[in-house]
């Protein structure tokens, strides 16, 4: 069963650091891209960082270019997003997601973390 | 940028009905379009890929249909279970875009 298991949300001050994590189990993690999506809230789904399955390419959504790192550790089974400079409108439910083979679009989700930022 | 419209931003629909929900692309691309569910507190599901083919588990009364700028969610018998936030998400192009949503609830 695949399984993926965000962790690392929180509050944090604008200007502020944080670090995601998703755990990944039930399918062989260095087969499949791997992506975040977020949520703010009340709000639709908004793309924002997706890593190859070696994790050589990686892309981001224009919004969050040169302050968000998307990353991965094979031997963990885990994905990870580090966020720098955040600003009030990254507060946002973050999903991780699996990419599918056979097209850019996302057949498991994790359950999200919630990323808030205020002063 | 492909901009992604859902219309209509609402749509009520009695149980056992059909439902059509439109998705427009700001530009034409072939099938490389999916269609997701979520219900209130919970992360999305995949429903269908490449513009028509249903994802792992569900049901054939959901189907899609469409190329270039418009696109088709078709619900055929609306049961309970499917009144929910209906998106689209484009996959031609980078940046990877969600359409802004569409409701479907109870009439």
């Amino acid at each position: 069963e695949v399984q993926l298991v965000e962790s690392g949300g929180g509050l944090v001050q604008p200007g502020g650091s944080l670090r995601l994590s998703c755990a990944a189990s039930g399918f062989t993690f260095s087969t499949y891209g791997m992506s975040w999506v977020r949520q703010a809230p009340g709000k639709g789904l908004e793309w924002v960082s997706v890593i190859s399955g070696s994790g050589d390419s990686t892309y981001y959504a224009d919004s969050v270019r040169g302050r968000f790192t998307i990353s991965r550790d094979k031997s963990k089974n885990t994905l990870y997003l580090q966020m720098n400079s955040l600003r009030a409108d990254d507060t946002a439910v973050y999903y991780c997601a699996k990419v599918m083979v056979v097209a850019a679009s996302f057949d498991y989700w994790g359950q999200g973390t919630l990323v808030t930022v205020s002063s | 940028e492909i901009v992604l419209t859902q219309s209509p931003a609402t749509l009520s629909v009695s149980p056992g009905e059909r439902a059509t929900l439109s998705c427009r692309a700001s530009q034409s691309f072939s099938s490389n379009l999916a269609w997701y569910q979520q219900k209130p507190g919970q992360a999305p599901r995949l429903l269908i890929y490449g513009t028509s083919t249903r994802a792992t588990g569900i049901p054939a009364r959901f189907s899609g249909s469409g190329s270039g700028t418009e696109f088709t969610l078709t619900i055929s018998s609306l049961q309970s279970e499917d009144f929910a936030v209906y998106y689209c998400q484009q996959y031609n192009n980078w940046p990877l875009t969600f359409g802004p949503g569409t409701k479907v609830d109870i009439k």
